[in-house]
């Protein structure tokens, strides 16, 4: 059971800019950094962004992480076609009985 | 290059066992934090286990807690997983998970592809 709360869904057309929320609690993004992971269709999640807004080598600058409180925020500036995929935020949760959580998905489509 | 290539996965009836298998390759094994992720069908990322460098911590998702055991050989680069008392809710593709350093509390930057499990009579 995802204790965080991401949209199901977003949408944009070629070249818009695209937010996915992500709200969670102070067990969890209260108190730790949020990581981002994009799973594009039929394949095996890939780390997008880590520690709130730091983005692996590789991944391109069109996207971006922000955290305030108990909430953040993934953006994808310029959308493009290969953008269309599953996102989910994380983060520990320092609660008793949690340990790494999900958000519960957000599906990205290029219109 | 970093690879992480699971094994073990398949059809298994409700109440028996399986064991996972990760194979890792690319990187210092014994310096990395190892984890399993799940995924059941048209679902969400659900995080199963995961188990310190030197295996001196370990955590657990309630829902596995009692019958998952995770476990690491790292003189043979590998991560496991043994599967008890599998209910059909397990039934889900697995993956292993390199975290980003020794201890549990980081992020997953490399995954595998995944092993299928399906726990039906």
């Amino acid at each position: 059971q995802s204790v965080l709360t991401q949209p199901p869904s977003a949408s944009g057309t070629p070249g818009q800019r695209v937010t996915i929320s992500c709200s969670g609690s102070s067990s969890n993004i209260g108190s730790n950094t949020v990581n981002w992971y994009q799973q594009l269709p039929g394949t095996a999640p890939k780390l997008l962004i880590y520690s709130n807004n730091q983005r692996p080598s590789g991944v391109p600058d069109r996207f971006s992480g922000s955290k305030s409180g108990t909430s953040a925020s993934l953006a994808i500036s310029g959308l493009q076609s290969e953008d269309e995929a599953d996102y989910y935020c994380a983060a520990w949760d320092d609660s008793l009985n949690a340990f790494y959580v999900f958000g519960t998905g957000t599906k990205v489509t290029v219109l | 290059e970093v690879q992480l290539v699971e094994s073990g996965g398949g059809l298994v009836q409700p109440g028996r066992s399986l064991r996972l298998s990760c194979a890792a390759s690319g990187f210092t094994f014994d310096d990395y934090a190892m984890h399993w992720v799940r995924q059941a069908p048209g679902k969400g990322l659900e995080w199963v286990s995961g188990i310190s460098w030197n295996s001196g911590s370990i955590g657990y998702a309630d829902s596995v807690k009692g019958r998952f055991t995770i476990s690491r050989d790292n003189a043979k680069n590998s991560l496991y997983l043994q599967m008890n008392s599998l209910r059909a809710e397990d039934t889900a593709l697995y993956y292993c998970a390199k975290g980003m350093g020794g201890q549990l509390v980081h992020y997953f930057d490399y995954w595998g592809q995944g092993t299928l499990v399906t726990v039906s009579s």
